[in-house]
């Protein structure tokens, strides 16, 4: 069964810093892997999508992942953070009925 | 196009009350599933429905709960004699087939 695992909680980063956020999954067949942000008291917004080809998707807002097989991961970066980041990470792999969320990472954006 | 609808944001019920949570899918998607959201954890999947049928409703508590996606108007998810456990965020979204879409939830308060 597929899983993912989001192993930060809460991540802090100054603004203008860089970011990298964990992403590992566990998936019988070649993934679908999707990052999603939530601002407080929102919805989750797609922020990208892996379904096959080039390993590194970019998203919106600036953000970017990079699909290891090898690792079985799917970490989102951003080189340079605004404040206006700060929300609720979510990875997911799987679709449809088969989708599968990690727990978040929240961050934290210091000014 | 308008993106999913959930209606209403924000709802208050005493224990032992009925909660009718309605969603809109985005216009042209057949899919609908109901994610539950606790504080301070991820997404959990509750249940997946096509116009007229329950297509798995393996995430669904076995009692109280129920939804529907009549083939006209809105996917409605029902709780019946709520408990304050069932204070949560509940999320709606809509998929063609893969990609999945959200709504900005309806946050279930249970006093």
């Amino acid at each position: 069964a597929q899983s993912v695992t989001q192993p930060d909680i809460h991540i802090t980063v100054s603004e203008g810093a860089s970011l990298e956020l964990r992403c590992n999954y566990s998936y019988g067949a070649t993934p679908y892997l999707f990052w999603y942000v939530q601002s407080p008291g929102q919805g989750l917004q797609l922020l990208l999508k892996y379904f096959s080809g080039d390993t590194l998707v970019q998203g919106i807002k600036g953000f970017e992942a990079e699909f290891k097989r090898s690792q079985s991961s799917f970490n989102l970066r951003k080189p340079s953070v605004h404040w206006s980041d700060a929300a609720e990470y979510f990875c997911a792999v799987g679709a449809n009925r088969n989708m599968r969320f990690g727990a978040g990472t929240r961050l934290t954006v210091k000014p | 196009n308008a993106g999913v609808m959930q209606n209403p944001r924000h709802l208050v019920r005493r224990r032992g009350q009925e909660a009718r949570l309605r969603c809109s899918p985005m216009k042209g998607h057949s899919h609908v599933y109901w994610y539950r959201q606790l504080p301070e954890e991820g997404l959990k999947f509750m249940v997946y429905l096509q116009k007229e049928n329950i297509i798995d409703e393996s995430g669904m508590p076995k009692e109280r709960f129920s939804a529907e996606f009549p083939k006209e108007g809105p996917s409605i998810l029902r709780i019946q004699q709520v408990v304050r456990g069932d204070s949560a965020a509940y999320f709606c979204a809509s998929s063609p087939g893969g990609t999945i879409y959200f709504g900005e939830g309806s946050w279930l308060t249970v006093v």
